[in-house]
């Protein structure tokens, strides 16, 4: 089985831009999520999507958005782009049950700079 | 605020020693508990989890201690070996919302010199 696919690995952007980071679960997983990764802060979680629904969402501003497709193909994104927000982003996907028999399974994350 | 705490940041171990990674946590909602090995370029993979219903869980090397009373668990990798070396993130989830969303200690980079 294929894994958690994202594209693009890589992404340089410049401050006040906008940038789509896309994510491909892995076959039959309904859930997907999405975290921040940076040094200083380490992993935090910006949002999930069960269904094509938003069911939960971390502490990020409104900058920060995200949908899920019937597929269950997730895209997140950030507008009006800050220096802050250079991080690696990170998706995960599971099948949407109960966290114990339904672990999370990450990709490689987008590395995004913005200059 | 951090709701997770994990130490030490690093972890230096000769080949076939012992590696002890401490995590502590103050929500006592959380219910699951797994623990992340990370390869440089590579996403967080799920290496073993626990339950707090269980003190102890081991799958090869790696065994998880809980203690439920201390709010603490920690990750102990046995006969560490070079490919060990990589960073090491505990979390918790409180499951029973039915969301993904995972509290992330701040990670221990493990360097097991051969």
């Amino acid at each position: 089985k294929a894994g958690v696919t994202q594209t693009p690995r890589y992404l340089i952007k410049t401050r006040g831009q906008q940038v789509t980071l896309s994510c491909s679960p892995i076959s039959g997983h309904r859930s997907v999520s999405w975290y921040q990764q940076t040094p200083g802060q380490g992993l935090q979680f910006l949002f999930e999507y069960f269904s094509e629904t938003q069911r939960n969402k971390g502490n990020f501003p409104g900058r920060f958005s995200g949908r899920q497709f019937s597929n269950s193909r997730s895209e997140m994104n950030v507008s009006t782009l800050e220096l802050g927000d250079s991080a690696l982003y990170l998706c995960a996907s599971s099948l949407g049950g109960i966290a114990y028999n339904s672990p999370l399974h990450f990709g490689n994350g987008t590395r995004l700079t913005v200059t | 605020q951090q709701q997770v705490k994990q130490s030490p940041q690093s972890l230096i171990v000769q080949k076939g020693g012992i590696s002890i990674i401490n995590c502590a946590y103050e929500n006592t909602a959380f219910d699951y508990f797994p623990w992340y090995q990370q390869f440089p370029g590579k996403g967080p993979a799920l290496l073993i989890a626990i339950r707090p219903d269980v003190s102890e869980k081991k799958e090869g090397r790696f065994t998880i201690s809980f203690n439920k009373s201390a709010k603490q668990f920690s990750l102990h990798i046995m006969d560490s070996q070079p490919g060990d070396s990589a960073t090491y993130f505990c979390a918790a989830q409180q499951s029973q919302t039915g969301a993904n969303n995972l509290f992330f200690g701040t990670g221990t980079r493990l360097t097991v010199i051969p």
